[in-house]
Formats: C-alpha cells, sequence, structure tokens
C-alpha cells in the first residue's frame, strides 16, 4: 500500500493555470476510473474537488478540472485565485479494495 | 444538510485503547458506505478502514489491520472506530468521511467529511 506520488509544491500567478500530477501504478490509478482531489485550507477538513478522474460536485468551481493518462492523473486550476492556495491530495481506489493518497501539494499563489 | 460529527479522541498511553465515534445526519445512513481516514500532525491523508452501507464490507489499511475494527449502528445513525494496541505513530486527526456513491462497496471517492477529533498516544 504505497502512497502515489505528487510534487511537494507548485506555484503560479493569479489568473494562471498550473497542473498538479499524481502518479500511481496499475494497480490503482491505471487500472480504476476512481480518482478523486481534494483541496485543504489550513485547520480545516479537506473538500472534494473532483471525483471519479474528471467530474465535479456540486458548487465546484468549473476552473477546476481532472484527466488521467495511464498511471498519470492531473488536477489543473485554471484562472488561479488567491483562495486556490492550499494543500491538494490526490486519491485512487487500488485492487485490494483499499484507497490509496498521495502525499499532497502545497500550492502557493504569487 | 449532510453533518458528520465525531467525538471520543483524547489523550492515551501507547498500548491502550480508544474508540470514536461519528453521528450522521442529513442523509441516509444506510444507504453509503462510510471510512476513516487520518492525518498526522503536519502530514498527508491516510486511508484507516472502511464500511460498506450494509456493514457487510470491510477493509482496513495494513498499517491498523489486527489492531483497528471499524463498525455501524444504522438504527443510531452512527459509525465507530474500536482502536487497540496504540501506538504512537497513530497520533492523528481522525476524520469521518461518506463515500460519494451508494453504489460502491469499498472507499473510492469522500464528499462530506467531519471535522475531525484528535487522538494523541503519548507516555
Amino acid at each position: 500500500q504505497s502512497a502515489l506520488t505528487q510534487p511537494a509544491s507548485v506555484s503560479g500567478s493569479p489568473g494562471q493555470s498550473i497542473t498538479i500530477s499524481c502518479t500511481g501504478t496499475n494497480s490503482d490509478i491505471g487500472g480504476y476510473d476512481y480518482v478523486s482531489w481534494y483541496q485543504q485550507h489550513p485547520g480545516k477538513a479537506p473538500k472534494l474537488m473532483i471525483y471519479d478522474v474528471s467530474d465535479r460536485p456540486s458548487g465546484v468551481s468549473d476552473r477546476f478540472s481532472g484527466s488521467k493518462s495511464g498511471n498519470t492523473a492531473s488536477l489543473t486550476i485554471s484562472g488561479l485565485q488567491a483562495e486556490d492556495e492550499a494543500d491538494y491530495y490526490c486519491s485512487s481506489y487500488a485492487s485490494s479494495s483499499t484507497l490509496l493518497f498521495g502525499g499532497g501539494t502545497k500550492l502557493t499563489v504569487l | 444538510e449532510v453533518q458528520l460529527v465525531e467525538s471520543g479522541g483524547g489523550l492515551v498511553k501507547p498500548g491502550g485503547s480508544l474508540r470514536l465515534s461519528c453521528e450522521g445526519s442529513g442523509f441516509a445512513f444506510s444507504s453509503y458506505g462510510m471510512n476513516w481516514v487520518r492525518q498526522a500532525p503536519g502530514k498527508g491523508l491516510e486511508w484507516v478502514s472502511s464500511i460498506s452501507g450494509s456493514g457487510s464490507y470491510i477493509y482496513y489499511a495494513d498499517s491498523v489491520k489486527g489492531r483497528f475494527a471499524i463498525s455501524r449502528d444504522s438504527a443510531k445513525k452512527s459509525l465507530y472506530l474500536q482502536m487497540n494496541s496504540l501506538r504512537a505513530e497513530d497520533t492523528a486527526v481522525y476524520y469521518c468521511t461518506r463515500e460519494k456513491t451508494t453504489i460502491t462497496v469499498a472507499a473510492t471517492s469522500a464528499d462530506f467529511w467531519g471535522q475531525g477529533t484528535l487522538v494523541t498516544v503519548s507516555s
């Protein structure tokens, strides 16, 4: 049950777009379309931003989008805003009926 | 409005036990799988355990298998986590989460999270 791999940090200026990657294996990301992305502000509970690779829950801005290619999933945030500064975590269902999380990526809005 | 409220956290000595509870409201509790996810201080998220809506399917992370037990009581709309043989590395905020879909029996995506309850294992 190894964690998924995310970059420790990414940054961007307001209005720009950024992409956060999440790399797994054939037994998790590559094998199932159950990739999710969560946003977590300091001291708060995580919030679901993307589920099933590319679907957005009701109320989540369409500036957030998700995709997957092979064993790597990606979260793209367009039109970066100051409020997007947070930690982002990916997760994926894995073949042993478990759930794996990535190590998290700190997004800094410059 | 969906709400999840955890309780039961606290300070416990290594080797001790603790039982966490999570009360759900605002949704058909017995229709949804539920999960426990933890976050050690300053660290990332770690899935701990899942239970299906019926309670028939239960899964654990290797790090807690044999020490933790998840259960649910539909009449009380509550989820539980019995934690035994606690170790320092179990210190974390424990979140109760609801599965987004009623279709899957294992954890895939959590659309609602509680506020978390802190468990500290220390002598």
